[in-house]
């Protein structure tokens, strides 16, 4: 069964600051892809990054990083100089076969 | 555009009642499911489908139905409502070929069950 593993529950980072989220998964697939979402106070999913697990190099999405160590099962998501508008719910991802899982999410502030 | 389109955005309903949750796309997506969201638990996978006719059940299907008769909609069902099922619920839908694609979340139906 597929797992995906967000261990903070809550961050703080300082604005123009670079924070990293955890993220580890658990599978038996070979193919999968891993992916983090962003839920702002508003509601909505908004997709941020994808990491497939046979790309040898790390994602990368403007100030969106993905430190993908496969050996380790971990995709954590770097976000560089962090905004205000950063501050939200993100979710980690995993596709393995036909099903899509999240983690519990971390929730991020970004402090002025 | 529309993407995916989820209604209603808000509902209440009395313990025992039932009421299906519509979930539309028009991308022509062949995957789409059902998750709830909880504080601390994140999205929990209900149901999902992976074209018309086919339908599978995720991590949390008991009290819900669904159905796929058209690629288009994906309706998710309430059998008879409880207050463990006050929460929001999202539709999401994707392409499954191809290799992997994002998902396409509606904007959430929260769902308050008295």
């Amino acid at each position: 069964a597929q797992k995906i593993t967000q261990t903070q529950p809550g961050m703080f980072v300082q604005e123009k600051e670079a924070v990293t989220l955890d993220c580890t998964y658990d599978t038996s697939d070979q193919s999968y892809g891993l992916f983090w979402y962003k839920q702002p106070s508003s509601g909505e999913m908004i997709f941020l990054i994808y990491q497939g697990s046979y790309d040898e190099q790390n994602a990368t999405e403007g100030r969106y990083s993905l430190n993908f160590q496969k050996a380790r099962k971990s995709a954590n998501l770097v976000i560089s100089a962090s905004q205000l508008g950063d501050s939200a719910m993100y979710f980690c991802a995993m596709r393995g076969g036909n099903k899509l899982v999240f983690g519990a999410g971390t929730i991020l502030r970004v402090k002025s | 555009n529309a993407g995916v389109t989820q209604t209603p955005k808000f509902q209440v309903l009395k313990t025992g009642q039932s009421m299906t949750l519509q979930c539309a796309q028009d991308m022509n997506h062949e995957y789409m499911s059902w998750y709830r969201q909880d504080p601390g638990m994140g999205l929990r996978l209900i149901h999902y489908s992976v074209g018309a006719g086919i339908t599978d059940q995720g991590e949390v299907p008991n009290g819900y139905n669904v159905s796929r008769s058209t690629t288009e909609d994906f309706p998710l069902r309430l059998l008879s409502a409880a207050p463990s099922q006050t929460s929001v619920y999202f539709c999401a839908s994707s392409y499954l070929t191809g290799g992997f694609t994002e998902a396409f979340f509606g904007q959430g139906t929260r769902l308050t069950v008295v």
